[in-house]
């Protein structure tokens, strides 16, 4: 597709379940970022792959979290045990370089509903 | 611990007012200010990409400036339209990293 591909576009999860979410980004793109937004908040870092390695996870709140590019492409970010604070719509984003002076591309997010 | 900040966090105008809102940075080691705006159920869009103190960038009826050294840029938009309502972010970029560093965001509701 033309653009960066987030599924599902909404998820309800109860407490205690194992949720993932994808990231198909644009073709090509080397960068792949996740960010997590809070209700009020703007997004906040959570982890940055370059191709398939995963540079940085200094955002990832807690070992729950877990996020994965194994082939460079299509991501997913994996929560275990969710809990209520886990709440948020969940965006991706893919760039073409690693310098941040280049734009950066955003899915539209995945809102992760924790009942 | 970086730290952008916007205001107003939210503001509603009247239909062909224009308006304006502020993206605050630390000046040491920056690189780059986006700006996007984020309609409600869709992507974060982005706007503006600015590097240089002084830059100027307009894009229809939007405009932004960028004031590196004291650390500020400002996002216009003239003749607001209802269709402008969203959320406007800025992120910025420092030196020798990957990561945007996002601000909370200056929601703008324009009113028919």
């Amino acid at each position: 597709g033309a653009g960066v591909s987030q599924s599902p576009r909404y998820k309800v999860a109860k407490r205690g379940q194992d949720v993932a979410l994808r990231c198909d980004p644009i073709s090509g793109h080397v960068s792949l970022f996740w960010y997590q937004q809070a209700l009020g908040q703007g997004p906040e870092f959570l982890t940055y792959f370059q191709n398939e390695a995963q540079l940085d996870k200094s955002g990832l709140p807690s070992d729950r979290f877990f996020a994965e590019r194994p082939e460079g492409s299509v991501s997913t970010l994996k929560i275990q045990r969710t809990q209520q604070e886990d709440s948020a719509v969940y965006l991706c984003a893919s760039s073409s370089f690693g310098p941040s002076g280049t734009e950066a591309f955003f899915g539209q997010g995945t809102r992760l509903t924790v009942v | 611990i970086l730290n952008v900040e916007q205001s107003p966090q939210s503001l509603h105008v009247q239909e062909g007012d224009s308006t304006n809102f502020t993206c605050s940075f630390p000046s040491s080691n920056f690189y780059a200010l986006h700006w996007y705006r984020w309609e409600t159920a869709k992507s974060p869009e982005a706007l503006f990409v600015m590097t240089l103190n002084g830059d100027e960038k307009k894009k229809g009826r939007i405009s932004a400036t960028l004031n590196t050294k004291e650390g500020y840029s400002y996002l216009y938009i003239k003749g607001s339209q209802p269709e402008d309502s969203a959320t406007y972010l800025c992120a910025l970029a420092t030196s020798g990293t990957y990561k945007y560093i996002f601000g909370t965001g200056t929601r703008l509701k324009v009113l028919a």
